[in-house]
């Protein structure tokens, strides 16, 4: 079992629709979870943190995270087509700030 | 600096040469990190620092791969010898330790012939 694991996608939604991304992770003390976000070509970028149960919401964007089911999830509320990317989870397992990547889900929005 | 800066961004070179790759981070931040990342595949975790001190090297590939990092400044990732497969992204990333929220930098593309 892989320690984060993504759905490759891609996952391909309408302009203005939610785009839901989902994550689980083996490690079950696991303290520190992020979001990142990766065009084509470049390197990857911040999206959110978050650290404990509930969701975490900043503008179109909501974190989720279930310690107990081991699951953080990314919502995208009115997606636009310069959100596709690809979308990397990474889990600090055991609280350590060493990040394990996700191999990612490719988001694709057409107009 | 105002964030992660690598280089060189770009390297090609010659199966068996030897290679440098260097990485400044945020001003700040304790803690440093090396990912490889090949075509269209995910971030694989080389080596950490946090100081100048690597408490996990778990993830360098072979001895042919080091890693050093004077204070909380300048890193360099070594690699000799090189084969075809280190062909990739070598992406540097800096934190500070509370938050473990990572900054990467451009990368440097390595292209080994």
């Amino acid at each position: 079992q892989k320690e984060v694991e993504q759905n490759s996608g891609p996952l391909s939604v309408p302009e203005g629709a939610i785009a839901s991304l989902n994550c689980t992770y083996s490690d079950r003390v696991s303290q520190s979870f992020f979001w990142y976000r990766q065009y084509s070509g470049k390197s990857p970028e911040l999206i959110m943190s978050i650290y404990s149960n509930g969701d975490k919401e900043d503008g179109r964007f909501t974190a989720q995270l279930n310690k107990a089911s081991q699951y953080v999830s990314l919502l995208i509320r009115d997606s636009q087509p310069s959100d596709s990317a690809t979308y990397l989870c990474a889990v600090a397992p055991g609280g350590y700030n060493k990040l394990i990547f996700g191999a990612g889900t490719r988001l694709a929005v057409h107009p | 600096g105002a964030g992660v800066s690598q280089s060189p961004s770009n390297k090609v070179t010659e199966k068996g040469k030897d290679v440098e790759l260097r990485c400044d981070p945020i001003s700040g931040h304790t803690a440093l990190y090396w990912y490889r990342q090949r075509l269209g595949q995910g971030l694989e975790f080389l080596i950490y620092f946090q100081g100048n001190s690597a408490p996990d090297k778990s993830g360098l590939p072979s001895d042919r791969f080091s890693a050093e990092r004077t204070g909380e400044s300048v890193s360099t990732l070594t690699i000799q010898r090189t084969q075809q497969e280190d062909s990739a992204v070598y992406l540097c990333a800096s934190s500070d330790y509370l938050t473990g929220e990572l900054f990467f930098g451009e990368g440097s593309r390595l292209t080994v012939l």
